[in-house]
């Protein structure tokens, strides 16, 4: 079955540390990939998503991701953490007409002053 | 403009009673999904929906759980007889659809105790 994966339920980082939360998915076919945040009692905002084209893809809040084809991974990176970056971060890939996306299991990341 | 809400936001009912959840999704927006958020099964797709079609249901865990979208606007996940292991966030998501991979935009999630 296809899946994916983030390693790691929780993260801890210093501020003004590189934040870096991996995911791979399970696959032959390439999806679309998509990385969510989710702040305490809020739903999810996307951060930023590959479809086609340039394999580094930049988001928002200063966050990154590199789709690597070879390694089926889309890891999630941020140079230096903030205090507001402390969340929950889920990985999602969707392989099937409509869209329906499936997630990882979820990162929590601390940010510690 | 006004994004994906849900309503109630919180919910507490007991085992045995039904539920019916609500989502208005951004106007305009012809897809729009449910998803289920638990502690167990983290974030799961339940339903998608395009205009007041259905053409997945393939995430409803039981016949106990249905939905329904009219006018191509809001639509009502209606859990029966609940469960305690119905305890959940109920996560909505509406996107354009105008082309292949829209991104969804997900409302706050109806947080749902079932005791």
């Amino acid at each position: 079955a296809q899946s994916v994966t983030q390693l790691g339920s929780h993260v801890s980082v210093s501020e003004g540390a590189l934040v870096l939360l991996r995911c791979n998915y399970s696959s032959s076919v390439p999806p679309y990939l998509f990385w969510y945040v989710q702040y305490p009692n809020q739903g999810l905002q996307l951060l930023l998503k590959y479809t086609t084209g340039a394999t580094l893809v930049k988001g928002i809040n200063g966050f990154e991701a590199e789709f690597k084809k070879s390694e089926t991974s889309f890891h999630l990176t941020k140079p230096s953490a903030h205090m507001s970056d402390a969340a929950e971060y889920f990985c999602a890939v969707s392989w099937a007409a409509g869209n329906k996306l499936t997630f990882g299991g979820g990162t929590r990341v601390l940010v510690k002053p | 403009g006004a994004g994906v809400s849900q309503s109630p936001s919180n919910k507490v009912t007991e085992k045995g009673k039904d539920v019916e959840l609500r989502c208005d999704p951004i106007s305009g927006h012809t897809a729009l999904y449910w998803y289920r958020q638990s502690l167990g099964q983290g974030l799961e797709f339940l339903i998608y929906f395009q205009g007041n079609s259905a053409p997945d249901k393939s995430g409803l865990p039981s016949d106990r759980f249905s939905a329904e979208r009219t006018g191509g606007s809001v639509s009502t996940l209606t859990i029966q007889r609940t469960q305690q292991e119905d305890s959940a966030v109920y996560l909505c998501a509406s996107s354009t659809q105008q082309g292949y991979q829209e991104t969804q935009y997900f409302g706050p999630g109806t947080r749902l105790l079932v005791l």
